[in-house]
């Protein structure tokens, strides 16, 4: 049962490129998202959020939209630049007491 | 401000033997995740601890894995006895508040490998 969907395990793109991270829930209950960063070896870290009552959230390179009627958002990251080369999460919870559920991730690949 | 503190990073055993994993969450933070990660695949929670009491465990196979967190502060996730589908890295997560809408502080995980 995948409430979580990130159906791209990998994209590559250029550096100075924009890059969009995809992510499909299936739980209209779920009233808050988050994006995970993962480098090898170490643990995914916190990079941006979006609660249910906004459409969009900005936080310098990295832009976080939802489209709720569509249970869609997605990570925009522009410029991309080689450092961003990571694992993302997409994740979903609520404030019903729902826990946390994250996606597969996607494997960004950023060509210097 | 220290992370999330985890040990060990790697283990190797043979199936049917037992393991045990270690985590210091953040200093002041209540709430205490255990998360399952098997390869090419997003983390899943088995466990999450408010203070030293268990709000979620629906997830935890509780015929060979328990977890428990003393004194509302460290906590010990043990497998007994291993099976080679626990092959995965067991990340510890902690946050500040109660409900699930804040950010998760992750450890860097500890590394199965069941032979």
């Amino acid at each position: 049962d995948q409430q979580v969907k990130q159906n791209s395990p990998s994209l590559s793109v250029q550096e100075g490129r924009i890059s969009i991270l995809n992510c499909d829930y299936t739980n209209s209950m779920f009233d808050y998202f988050l994006w995970y960063k993962k480098y090898p070896a170490e643990g995914p870290t916190f990079l941006i959020s979006i609660s249910s009552i906004k459409d969009k959230n900005e936080d310098g390179r990295f832009t976080v939209f939802l489209n709720k009627s569509a249970k869609h958002l997605s990570l925009h990251i522009v410029p991309s630049q080689p450092g961003d080369s990571a694992v993302y999460f997409c994740a979903a919870s609520g404030t019903g007491g729902f826990k946390t559920i994250f996606g597969a991730g996607t494997r960004l690949f950023v060509k210097a | 401000e220290a992370g999330v503190a985890q040990s060990p990073r790697y283990k190797i055993i043979e199936k049917r033997q037992s393991v045990a994993f270690w985590c210091n969450p953040i200093s002041g933070h209540a709430t205490l995740y255990w998360y399952q990660q098997i390869l090419g695949q997003g983390p899943k929670l088995l466990i999450q601890f408010q203070n030293n009491g268990v709000v979620d465990d629906s997830q935890l196979p509780k015929d060979r894995f328990s977890a428990e967190r003393l004194k509302g502060v460290d906590s010990t996730l043990k497998i007994q006895p291993a099976k080679l589908e626990d092959s995965a890295v067991y990340l510890c997560a902690s946050s500040q508040g109660q409900g699930n809408t804040g950010e998760l502080f992750f450890g860097e995980g500890s590394r199965l490998t069941v032979l």
